[in-house]
């Protein structure tokens, strides 16, 4: 069974730095995807970013970067330019390749962005 | 944009009832998932349907049952509440496997009290 872990319960960031989200998944399976989600408060739940396991570049969408590591299976959210706006709860998701779409989430990290 | 909608935002119960939530999903998805989500525990799957009338368990499926007669509506049942139930319960849906997309669309959740 895969399992993923989020080691930092909490972090906080001032407004304009940068901040890394730490993650960590136990696999052994060779193809699979990982996610990471957005939980703001009292907000529904969205993508923030997708990683593809056969791929080696790490996956980029405007100001958030992931540091894909597969034999280390690691898999790192960066925020660039911290706003207020990305105070939230980051889940990271493991999905392999099956018929299904099935995620398996970690414990989750808030994360305050301060003014 | 794909919407997922669920029955109820919050909803109190009492110990023994029999609770229904509903979820429904506009986009024509294959693929339907309730979650429960818990501090400290992340996002647990409780049941999948990749199609009318089919369903798979997931992780946590004691105390719960779930139905699919129309492919847009999930419906899961708590067939006797229990005070362990009480919890953050979320809704989502894809497109199957294959699809270029296999991005969990996520309800607004439905956070459950039982007294």
């Amino acid at each position: 069974a895969q399992t993923v872990t989020q080691s930092q319960p909490e972090m906080s960031v001032q407004e304009a730095e940068t901040v890394t989200l730490s993650c960590t998944y136990d696999t052994s399976e060779n193809n699979y995807y990982l996610f990471w989600y957005k939980q703001p408060p009292s907000r529904q739940m969205i993508l923030v970013i997708r990683q593809e396991a056969y791929k080696q570049q790490n996956a980029t969408e405007n100001r958030f970067s992931v540091n894909f590591q597969k034999a280390a299976k690691s898999f790192s959210l960066k925020i660039s330019d911290s706003q207020l706006g990305d105070t939230a709860m980051y889940f990271c998701a493991f999905m392999k390749r099956q018929y299904g779409n099935k995620l398996v989430f970690g414990a989750g990290t808030i994360l305050r962005v301060k003014s | 944009d794909v919407k997922v909608t669920q029955s109820s935002r919050y909803l109190v119960k009492r110990t023994g009832e029999k609770v229904f939530l509903e979820c429904v999903q506009d986009m024509d998805h294959e693929n339907m998932f309730w979650y429960r989500q818990d501090p400290g525990l992340g996002l647990r799957l409780i049941y999948f349907s990749y199609d009318v009338k089919m369903k798979e368990k997931g992780d946590i499926p004691e105390g719960y049952s779930v139905s699919r007669e129309k492919k847009e509506r999930f419906s899961l049942i708590l067939e006797s509440a229990s005070t362990n139930q009480t919890s953050m319960y979320l809704c989502a849906s894809t497109p199957p496997q294959g699809v270029i997309t296999n991005e969990q669309f996520f309800g607004p959740g439905t956070r459950l009290t039982v007294l």
